[in-house]
């Protein structure tokens, strides 16, 4: 069974560093894209880049690009978020998804991990 | 603002037809194909339909996807109260070069 598994929610403090993870199981986790997609309270989602964990090959839209940084262990079939200086406008759940394969869909998402930035 | 628009509730009784409306552009939904996801309460979003139309295996014939010119629409017939959950589309969107989704829709069985 394909299984995307997200850590668990975070509360930090603005200026604060975090990174999340997603760990696949169930598939070949190198040969498939994961994409980081962000949901603020009430609003609908965003799409924040994407790697290939094969090669590690990252490509970030252009509302993240330098806010975040996406990268992968292949190791532990798990990909990461990171931040190195929490605002408290990052406050959301982030999902991480698979891409499909040869599609431009998802056929597999975490469960979400809500982070929290509050003073 | 999200790029895809769509109504933000909808509802309808139970054995009733509901058609949630997503409507993009022509660099997105006018030139890409259209997938929908459900979220239920607390559990992971699911593929619900993929390339406009296709449905993964499991999800009921009496979900159904369709897209005409820059919009898309998802339709239920037979509505059920597992129903209940919100519902997204997305699309790959050719001028800002990455995916746009819509800003979800929460359907209520009544």
């Amino acid at each position: 069974e394909v299984q995307l598994v997200q850590s668990g929610a975070e509360v930090k403090k603005p200026g604060e560093s975090l990174k999340i993870s997603c760990k696949g199981s169930g598939y070949s986790f190198n040969t498939y894209f994961i994409v980081w997609v962000r949901q603020m309270p009430g609003k609908g989602l965003e799409w924040m880049g994407i790697i290939y964990p094969y090669d590690s090959d990252t490509r970030y839209s252009p509302s993240f690009q330098g806010q975040v940084a996406i990268s992968v262990d292949k190791s532990i079939s798990t990909a990461y978020l990171q931040w190195s200086s929490l605002k408290a406008s990052d406050s959301a759940v982030y999902y991480c998804l698979r891409r499909s394969d040869g599609g431009y869909y998802f056929d597999y998402w975490g469960q979400g991990t809500q982070v929290t930035v509050a003073s | 603002q999200s790029v895809l628009t769509q109504p933000p509730s909808a509802s309808g009784t139970p054995g009733q037809r509901v058609t949630i409306s997503c409507s993009g552009s022509s660099s997105s939904i006018g030139s890409n194909t259209v997938s929908w996801y459900q979220r239920l309460p607390g559990t992971a979003p699911k593929l619900l339909i993929y390339s406009n139309n296709q449905r993964p295996s499991g999800v009921p014939d009496r979900l159904s996807g369709s897209k005409s010119g820059t919009s898309a629409s998802l339709a239920i017939s037979g509505l059920q109260s597992e129903d209940e959950a919100d519902y997204y589309c997305a699309a790959w969107d050719d001028r800002l070069n990455g995916w746009v989704f819509g800003g979800g829709t929460k359907l209520t069985v009544l």
